[in-house]
């Protein structure tokens, strides 16, 4: 079965400062891998995802992730971290005929 | 209108009550799903409707009544709850239902359901 984890439950960085968010899945064979955001009171919403080719890939807001098959992670990266990226943040991933596993979710929270 | 709206925002009841949750997607999409998003624990799938057919129910108590009369359309019947079935109740939508999507989801804003 799909695992998706999620270290640190709760991040917190000084505004300005390097966004860092880990996720570790467990799959036998590469998996597509998301992340998606979710603001408070508000649904789900897709950051960026990786299916094939490129293993960094650029979302929106100007996060990134990179895709590492020999260490089986997909982190989240921001370069610089603005109070408006305060929310939780999920990892998830997905294989063919399987349905889409969530990791557990990661608060980050931005210091003035 | 446009991607997945849900109605109501907040729902307030009593554990005799009947309520209903509505779900509605713009997308042209063929699943739609339920989540259930408790404080502290992991988003939980509840059920997956594939061409309006079922295709997976998470064990979820018959306490939840889900019900897709279209593509387009997912209700969550809501009948005697417990006080631990407060929580944010999330649909979804995805192009290619279930199992065979491609893994992207598109939710609705939740609906913030407090059973008193």
């Amino acid at each position: 079965a799909q695992s998706v984890t999620q270290l640190g439950s709760h991040v917190s960085v000084s505004e300005g400062a390097l966004v860092l968010l880990r996720c570790n899945y467990s799959s036998s064979v590469p998996p597509y891998l998301f992340w998606y955001v979710q603001y408070p009171n508000q649904g789900l919403q897709l950051l960026l995802k990786y299916t094939t080719g490129a293993t960094l890939v650029k979302g929106i807001n100007g996060f990134e992730a990179e895709f590492k098959k020999s260490e089986t992670s997909f982190h989240l990266t921001k370069p610089s971290a603005h109070m408006s990226d305060a929310a939780e943040y999920f990892c998830a991933s997905h294989n063919a005929g399987n349905m889409l596993t969530f990791g557990g979710g990661t608060r980050l929270m931005v210091k003035p | 209108e446009t991607g997945v709206t849900q109605t109501p925002r907040h729902l307030v009841m009593g554990m005799t009550n009947k309520k209903s949750l509505k779900c509605e997607q713009h997308l042209g999409h063929n699943a739609m799903y339920w989540y259930k998003q408790s404080a502290k624990k992991p988003l939980e799938l509840m059920f997956v409707y594939n061409f309006k057919e079922q295709t997976e129910n998470n064990s979820v108590p018959s306490r939840f009544s889900p019900e897709c009369p279209n593509s387009s359309h997912l209700f969550l019947h809501l009948h005697t709850l417990q006080p631990e079935d407060s929580a944010l109740y999330l649909c979804a939508s995805s192009q290619g239902g279930g199992r065979a999507n491609t893994g992207e989801l598109f939710f609705g804003e939740g609906s913030r359901l407090t059973v008193l």
